[in-house]
């Protein structure tokens, strides 16, 4: 079982460029985030989706865009690269999007954008 | 809102030395609160929860009691080893926070032979 993959794992970007960060569970997961790790800040939400078909708005949303057409993707989209949007960015999953459930992370995306 | 207060790293002990990493949080309501590990270069993993007052998470050795008299959540481990080496994220989630899931900064730990 692959669980969470993500892909690209790494890349470099020119600023005004756009993006995009895929992630695929076969976990049959409802719910699934997108999170961006900064040094000292932890992780912070970015996006998530409840179940295919529904997105929402995390905690920093702004300059970034997600689609859920099926449960097993979930992309996240740059639509004009900026120097902040360097991070280190996870996507994860859940069954549900309930205070008690385990999120499962991928690997990872570096992105870096000059 | 709510929040989560980890102890600054970086932390280092030699093998077999005990761990304890403070974790303090402010809810709202009532969460659930998670130790997540991510080890180098790879995702972050779930180590352990608790999802009520003096529920005590344990797994591989480590244990965290959800204490809400003092809203902490501190991790700890009796004997260390070298392959414990990762960074540490507390976290909760919270219903009155849409279920938000809210980390720490997370707490680097290295451990030498």
């Amino acid at each position: 079982i692959a669980g969470i993959t993500q892909a690209p794992t790494s890349q470099i970007l020119a600023a005004g460029r756009r993006m995009t960060l895929r992630c695929t569970q076969d976990m049959r997961h409802n719910a699934m985030y997108w999170y961006r790790q900064d040094l000292g800040l932890g992780l912070r939400l970015i996006h998530y989706s409840n179940t295919a078909g529904t997105t929402g708005k995390g905690e920093v949303p702004d300059g970034y865009s997600v689609s859920r057409a099926n449960t097993d993707d979930f992309p996240l989209t740059l639509a004009s690269a900026v120097p902040s949007q360097t991070s280190v960015y996870f996507c994860a999953s859940s069954e549900e999007r309930g205070p008690t459930d385990t999120q499962y992370f991928g690997p990872g995306t570096r992105l870096t954008v000059l | 809102g709510n929040s989560v207060t980890q102890m600054e790293g970086p932390v280092t002990l030699s093998e077999e030395a005990f761990l304890t990493i403070n974790c303090t949080y402010t809810a709202t309501g009532y969460p659930s609160l998670f130790w997540y590990v991510q080890y180098p270069g790879e995702g972050l993993q779930l180590l352990l929860k608790a999802t009520k007052a003096d529920d005590k998470g344990s797994n591989k050795g480590f244990e965290a009691t959800y204490r809400k008299e003092t809203t902490s959540f501190h991790l700890e481990k009796g004997s260390v080893q070298v392959s414990d080496s990762a960074v540490y994220f507390c976290a909760l989630s919270d219903r009155s926070n849409n279920n938000d899931m809210r980390f720490g900064a997370g707490t680097r730990l290295t451990v030498k032979p």
